[in-house]
Formats: structure tokens, sequence, C-alpha cells
């Protein structure tokens, strides 16, 4: 596609609930990020994949937390038993590459997931 | 001590005045730096890239990079009420293919 896709635009869900995100990346970036951003607050990094893999996943809050990518392109970030502060906008993005230094880092955004939880 | 430091504003001035925003970084492993905008409800959208030293400008935006100061600048000329926005700094590190964002500076161009 054009840009990075993310579905549903907006999740109500009901404390303890189980919730998937989905992210669609640019077509052709292997490098995909997941963050979350709370009311009036700054950018929270949860992971980032290099492909399918994710080196590193010590930025997600907890174990209820988890992503995977799968054929190189499209990323689920999964929230179990969702709880009340897992409300926030999850917002997604994609770049080229993870190459130094370089204009392939450059990492655009998806219009972002608004998850409450009630 | 967070790794991407911005000055947190909120930061008014006048339509046609030149904004400045600043940003320091503590990773030096940081190669790549990027400033986005943030309207209010809205994702943040990439309007510049620095990767050398110096500055680099695009029309009225013009970033400036000093890495041996760990220390990340946009300036902002003749601004315009549709500059009103939050201005994130960024910076991938390749340590750790971490993205990295500040806080955010929220700039108001008063009309």
């Amino acid at each position: 596609g054009a840009g990075v896709s993310q579905s549903p635009s907006n999740k109500v869900t009901e404390k303890g609930k189980d919730v998937e995100l989905r992210c669609d990346p640019i077509s052709g970036h292997t490098a995909l990020y997941w963050y979350r951003q709370s009311l009036g607050q700054g950018l929270e990094f949860l992971i980032y994949f290099q492909g399918n893999s994710a080196p590193d996943k010590s930025g997600l809050p907890s174990d209820r937390f988890s992503a995977e990518r799968t054929g190189g392109s499209v990323s689920t970030l999964t929230i179990q038993r969702t709880q009340q502060e897992d409300s926030a906008v999850y917002l997604c993005a994609s770049s080229l590459a993870l190459v130094r230094g370089d204009i392939n880092t450059e990492a655009f955004f998806g219009q972002g997931t608004r998850l409450t939880v009630v | 001590q967070k790794e991407v430091e911005q000055n947190s504003g909120p930061l008014s001035v006048p339509e046609g005045a030149i904004a400045s925003l600043n940003c320091t970084y503590s990773d030096r492993g940081s190669q790549s730096f990027f400033w986005y905008r943030q309207y209010s409800g809205k994702s943040p959208e990439l309007i510049m890239s620095i990767y050398s030293n110096g500055d680099k400008e695009d029309g009225r935006f013009t970033a400036q990079l000093n890495k041996a100061s760990q220390y990340v600048s946009l300036l902002i000329r003749d601004s315009q009420p549709s500059d009103s926005a939050t201005y994130l700094c960024a910076a991938y590190s390749d340590n750790d293919y971490k993205l990295s964002f500040g806080a955010g500076t929220t700039v108001t161009v008063r009309a």
C-alpha cells in the first residue's frame, strides 16, 4: 500500500478481554516498530522487528503484551487480559531497513489504533 | 537519564517569527536524527532527517546536527499558524536499532 495501515482505528474493549492490533507496513519495508502513546504523553517504544525477528522484547510493558510478524510484512500486537492502564494510542511505523546512518532508517507512521479499556 | 531530551515548552511565537527547537541525545551510537510534527489527535509525520554534522535546509525548516555536543535542533522560519503542533525529536542508534523519541515540544504560532 501507499502508507502504513493500522486496524482497527478505534477499539473499545472490556477489562480482562484480549485484543489484537494489526499493522500493515509500507511495501518493501523490512523494519517495523510499535509504540504506545498515552494521552498527552510522548512515544513509548514497545518493540521492533527486522524482518520477522524481534531481537529485543524488553520494551513490552508486561508479559500480557506480545507481538509477531509473519512473512516479513504484517505485524500483530496482542494484549491479553487488558487493563485500564493499557488505554492509549498504539502506533506502528516502518522503515526500509535498519542500516547505519542512512535514509533507510526514515520511519513512517500509520494512523494509530486508539484502544480504550472500560 | 532519558535517551532523547527536548526543551519542554510550550513555545509560543508570533506569526512570521523563527521558532527554535532543541534536542539532546545520550547514545553516541546514534547516527540518524529526525524531526516529526504531530498535530493534536494525529500520528507523527516525518518532516526532516539529518545524518551528518552541519545544517540541512528544506523550505522553511532547517535542521542542525552537532555530534560532538550530541545536539540536534530545528528552526522554523516565517512561522505560520499551521505550524502549531507538537514537534518530536528522534534518534536512531546502531547500538540497539532503536528509534527513540523525545517527549516533544508544543509550538503555538500566534496570528
